[in-house]
């Protein structure tokens, strides 16, 4: 069976650029997360939406950042005005409910010049 | 006080060793428990879950302490290709849900 699926696996950008990221997750995962990995450094959580409850955006750094799901399909983040600190690996997960495991794409490796 | 918190190592020991990491959680609404391991510059991938009743998959035993608000996880004969970190997860309840990681564990494995 196909994992969690994440595009694209690397992203070199310009400063001030926006850029999108795509999660593909588990098929019948009602949960999905994003976290944000700088190089040496823990998980970061970001955003985390179940089913069509509103997602939970605490973890969301700046208002440059947001993210969409449709239902129980695609999730996209979407960084606006990249900066240079937003160079890190982004990570998204899937699991079949809360409090059950997560499963993690290989997540998308960003580099902002 | 964080959250969630564990000894950051690293951890260096010898093949065939046995290592033990703890993690503990500062939350009581806490309701499960995962250990993942992580490798460099990897994804993390599910090493086990945490069961009060301890749970054992061939030389990984997890544990799990309530009253103390601490998880275990327990390497025995440990392998060169064990070297990696170690990461805990809590998933609490506080009026919604809500998951936190530690930091991880830094484990080295030496011939």
């Amino acid at each position: 069976g196909a994992g969690v699926s994440q595009s694209p696996s690397n992203k070199v950008t310009e400063k001030g650029k926006d850029v999108e990221l795509r999660c593909d997750p588990i098929s019948g995962h009602t949960a999905l997360y994003w976290y944000r990995q700088r190089l040496g450094q823990g998980l970061e959580f970001l955003i985390y939406f179940q089913g069509n409850s509103a997602p939970d955006k605490s973890g969301l750094p700046s208002d440059r950042f947001s993210a969409e799901r449709t239902g129980e399909s695609v999730s996209t983040l979407t960084i606006q005005r990249t900066q240079q600190e937003d160079s890190a690996v982004y990570l998204c997960a899937s699991s079949k409910g809360d409090y059950q495991p997560q499963h993690f794409g290989d997540g998308t490796r960003l580099s902002i010049l | 006080r964080k959250e969630v918190e564990q000894d950051p190592g690293p951890f260096n020991v010898p093949e065939g060793a046995t290592v033990a990491f703890n993690c503990t959680y500062s939350n009581s609404a806490s309701q499960s428990f995962f250990w993942y391991r992580q490798d460099c510059r990897k994804e993390p991938k599910l090493l086990m879950s945490v069961y009060s009743s301890g749970n054992e998959d061939g030389r990984f035993t997890a544990q799990l302490n309530r009253a103390s608000q601490y998880i275990s996880l327990l390497i025995r004969d440990s392998k060169l290709s064990d070297s990696a970190t170690y990461l805990c997860v809590v998933n609490l309840n506080t009026g919604g849900f809500k998951t936190i990681f530690g930091a991880g564990t830094r484990l080295f494995v030496k011939a």
